[in-house]
């Protein structure tokens, strides 16, 4: 079964409003976990890296008023679109780093955004 | 920087055709080398991976052997099925393990 879970699969928003997206794994404790966004065509781009109790580490072009993330536990991350604007549209994909696992990075199943 | 490089899609092939998709990297030091698959609506799962030179991953009847010396890690499948078609991302993950970059993904198409 699935070993991340993230919530919601899909949300439609207005303009200006702000979402959040939770990511968490449900069977072990992820000290990091990673936020993908997904283009339309299925290029995978890396956003940041969540590290339980510290700052998240942004990618070069990611901005982090915009993305806030938050891990404030072993088996959460979540992502916060703030003031969200129709770009924003996307599919948003967590991952969760298990060390010395057969697979080391667990997804969780996206979630699709869509501002109007 | 490490990088992963592979083939443009779509790909369309006929059930039971032979499957190829390139993948090519830029690393340093001793990375471990993954495809992923990502199905309609879903995220990712992992589908094979090798962690060293030499070493072939296989799984659902899909190979992809790390090659050094060519600095690859291409995909093939001998007879392709319609269940087949979704979208395939090559991976690595460098030697410090602190993140895993992906490759651009390749769409595939299988007609009956």
């Amino acid at each position: 079964g699935a070993v991340v879970s993230q919530h919601p699969s899909w949300v439609i928003c207005k303009s200006g409003t702000s979402v959040k997206i939770e990511c968490r794994s449900l069977d072990f404790q992820a000290t990091t976990m990673f936020w993908y966004r997904q283009f339309p065509k299925q290029s995978l781009m890396l956003m940041a890296t969540s590290n339980e109790g510290s700052k998240a580490t942004y990618e070069q072009g990611v901005e982090k008023d915009k993305f806030l993330i938050n891990h404030a536990s072993l088996t959460l991350s979540t992502l916060t679109v703030t003031s969200a604007h129709p770009e924003d549209s996307s599919f948003y994909i967590c991952s969760a780093l298990r060390p010395g696992q057969n697979s080391p990075l667990h997804f969780g199943n996206g979630t699709r955004l869509t501002v109007t | 920087g490490n990088s992963v490089t592979q083939m443009e899609g779509p790909v369309t092939l006929s059930e039971e055709a032979f499957l190829t998709i390139n993948c090519t990297y830029t690393a340093t030091g001793y990375p471990s080398l993954f495809w992923y698959v990502q199905y309609p609506g879903e995220g990712l799962q992992l589908l094979l991976k090798a962690t060293k030179a030499d070493d072939k991953g296989s799984n659902k009847g899909f190979e992809a052997t790390y090659r050094k010396e060519t600095t690859s890690f291409h995909l093939e499948k001998g007879s392709v099925q319609v269940s087949d078609s979704a979208v395939y991302f090559c991976a690595l993950m460098g030697s410090s393990a602190s993140k895993i970059i992906f490759g651009s993904g390749t769409r595939l198409s299988i007609r009956p």
